[in-house]
């Protein structure tokens, strides 16, 4: 059972966008402004797409947002594109005695 | 440019201690300012936490593994290394090193990975 709660699974045809949502707690992700979010390809080690909410790392496409209402953080992609297909894990610091968290992980389909 | 690498044993037996060892190339784990991390994930599953070190001495462990964890770092081979002691079916799983962003070097969110290593828990 994972600390925050994200969908299964999300689905978009190319072009459209998408939001991913990632809900957990006064504890973790809403008591900290430090949720992050990973894309991992097949094989593949987890990339960094988003941290601090609503940070981009150098590289990574606008087409990848980042926000946070309460105790549930979003990632939305938008102009959906084929290799955007992926899985998709949030992460959120939650206090010194377990600082990191990790969503469950959301597999995209760009149909 | 920053790599990590890790290894050990692919299979290891159920009660027995699993160790994994994270070369670094592109930076010094004992002059520089940052957390270096283990991640890991079942077959099929999601990510998790496993602990966290800062040379020289601080480490922050996943509170479900703290008993059996133990994060350290060898300087001379600017390596840091992984044990989990009595390991069972439920530790398969890729185990991956990692290490925060240049911007935010003691964080726990990771821009460098390892490419991972699968280590099976069987008889």
């Amino acid at each position: 059972q994972s600390a925050l709660t994200q969908p299964p699974s999300a689905s978009g045809s190319p072009g459209q966008s998408v939001t991913i949502s990632c809900t957990g707690t006064s504890s973790d992700v809403g008591g900290y402004y430090s949720v992050s979010w990973y894309q991992q390809h097949p094989g593949k080690a987890p990339k960094l797409m988003i941290y601090e909410v609503t940070k981009r790392p150098s590289g990574v496409p606008d087409r990848f947002s980042g926000s946070k209402s309460g105790n549930t953080a979003s990632l939305t992609v938008s102009g959906l594109q084929v290799e955007d297909e992926a899985d998709y894990y949030c992460s959120s610091y939650a206090g010194s005695n377990n600082p990191a968290v990790f969503g469950g992980g959301t597999k995209m389909t760009v149909l | 440019q920053l790599q990590l690498q890790e290894s050990g044993p692919g299979l290891v037996k159920p009660s027995e201690t699993l160790s994994l060892t994270c070369s670094v190339s592109g930076d010094s784990i004992s002059s520089s300012d940052y957390y270096w991390a283990w991640v890991r994930q079942p077959p099929g599953k999601g990510l998790e936490w496993i602990g966290t070190i800062y040379y020289p001495g601080s480490t922050y462990y996943n509170p479900s593994l703290m008993s059996r964890v133990t994060i350290s770092v060898d300087t001379s081979k600017n390596q840091f290394s992984l044990r989990l002691t009595s390991v069972t079916a439920a530790d398969t799983a890729v185990y991956f090193c990692a290490r925060p962003p240049s911007y935010s070097p003691r964080s726990f969110f990771f821009d460098h990975w390892g490419q991972g290593t699968l280590v099976t828990v069987s008889p």
